[in-house]
């Protein structure tokens, strides 16, 4: 089974802090994907990785900036948070073969930003 | 306006009901059609794609593609309790692997 983990389900930071989250998939897959939830809104893509060291911006990117060091791992970092950074972050993984790509969600963050 | 739209609901079905969900995309060259299931508090979870037009079925899902209208359905044939939860119609564009969901529908089943 695909297993995509969140390194926290709920974690709480205050204003200005920079914050990491932290995301681990274990089915070698290239394309690696970071979204956020809020209700009414939907998911939207903050950021997304197609290889090592690559990334691109997704739909709401500011206040944000990733890293993917290693293929199997991809970070969200909020440089300095702030309140409207409050929400569910999930990350997602996929590969690249195939007619379809299915993506693979982990558990979710639950972020709030006091 | 929305690239993929769904109507937020609640859907409210009785037990043992169809349900019907319907999703719209503005993206011609869109390839391929993802349903996901969401309880509350959980992640989503694939429970049906499609890529060709017209009905393709599994167990009691059966998703509906028209590329023509743009226009993508899930249909919930005896549906259960715990078949409530929020419905994420998501679309992969024409290149790259990008999904752009739609704002979920939220469907009821009462017993």
């Amino acid at each position: 089974d695909v297993k995509v983990t969140q390194s926290s389900r709920y974690l709480v930071k205050r204003t200005g802090e920079k914050v990491f989250l932290e995301c681990v998939q274990d089915m070698d897959h290239e394309n690696m994907f970071w979204y956020r939830q809020d209700p009414g809104l939907g998911l939207r893509l903050i950021y997304f990785s197609y290889d090592v060291k690559m990334k691109e911006k997704g739909d709401i990117p500011e206040g944000y900036s990733v890293s993917r060091e290693k293929k199997e791992r991809f970070s969200l970092i909020l440089e300095s948070a702030s309140t409207n950074q409050t929400s569910m972050y999930l990350c997602a993984s996929t590969s690249t073969l195939g007619v379809y790509n299915e993506q693979f969600f982990g558990p979710g963050t639950r972020l709030t930003v006091l | 306006q929305k690239e993929v739209e769904q109507n937020s609901g609640p859907l409210s079905v009785p037990e043992g009901a169809i349900a019907s969900l319907n999703c719209t995309y503005s993206d011609r060259g869109s390839q391929s059609f993802f349903w996901y299931r969401q309880y509350s508090g959980k992640s989503p979870e694939l429970i049906m794609f499609i890529y060709s037009n017209g009905d393709k079925e599994d167990g009691r899902f059966t998703a509906q593609l028209n590329k023509a209208s743009q226009y993508v359905s899930l249909l919930i044939r005896d549906s259960q309790p715990s078949d409530s939860a929020t419905y994420l119609c998501a679309v992969r564009g024409a290149a790259g692997n990008k999904l752009t969901f739609g704002g979920g529908t939220r469907v009821l089943v009462k017993p």
